[in-house]
């Protein structure tokens, strides 16, 4: 079966500090990669997505990540973390055209 | 574009009492998708639909849930005799089979159901 795992339940960083939050997947062939992010009580947003091609993928609000097929990893990073950064952060997969699976989420907090 | 909505936003109920949530997706798509999230947890997922038909539902959806869609528009997810094990949020989210072929999906902004 599928799996997501995210093994980062909670990060701390410095306002402008840079972020790297990290996610392994356990699939047979290359799935479709996601983040999400989630302020609290508030549905999920996507921040990027990985299908095929450049496996360096940029998206909204200055994260970027990068898929490391022999690593099976698609960790998301920023360069410079500002407070409203701070939420949580759902890495998911869609292996095939079916329901995403996600991991349990990291929780990041930002500090001054 | 609106995006996906959901109704109601919170929702406490006693043990025991049927509660029904309301999802429209955001127009022309054609798939829809039910998630509970649980405190800690990412959303798991519960079951889905293209346009009417109903085409996967997991074991996490016990005999007391029932989703329906009924014009493929929008959806209702029906929990019977709730326990205090359903407090949790229910998110729903949509996707078109023109964006990604159907796979990146948007989500409301959920359910909080809380069962006393």
């Amino acid at each position: 079966a599928q799996s997501v795992t995210q093994p980062d339940i909670h990060i701390t960083v410095s306002e402008g500090a840079s972020l790297e939050l990290r996610c392994n997947y356990s699939y047979g062939a290359t799935p479709y990669l996601f983040w999400y992010v989630q302020s609290p009580g508030q549905g999920l947003q996507l921040l990027l997505k990985y299908f095929s091609g450049d496996t360096l993928v940029q998206g909204i609000k200055g994260f970027e990540a990068e898929f490391k097929r022999s690593q099976s990893s698609f960790n998301l990073r920023k360069p410079s973390v500002h407070w409203s950064d701070a939420a949580e952060y759902f890495c998911a997969v869609a292996p095939g055209n079916t329901p995403l699976v996600f991991g349990k989420g990291t929780r990041l907090s930002v500090i001054a | 574009d609106t995006g996906v909505s959901q109704d109601p936003r919170h929702k406490i109920t006693k043990r025991g009492q049927n509660v029904t949530f309301r999802c429209d997706p955001i127009s022309e798509h054609n798939r829809l998708y039910w998630y509970r999230q649980t405190l800690g947890q990412g959303p798991e997922f519960l079951t889905y639909f293209q346009n009417e038909a109903q085409l996967e539902k997991s074991r996490l959806l016990s005999d007391r849930f029932s989703a329906e869609r009924p014009k493929g528009s929008f959806s209702t997810l029906e929990i019977q005799r709730t326990e205090q094990g359903d407090s949790a949020m229910y998110l729903c989210a949509s996707s078109s089979p023109l964006l990604d072929r159907g796979r990146e999906q948007y989500f409301g902004p959920g359910t909080r159901l809380t069962v006393t």
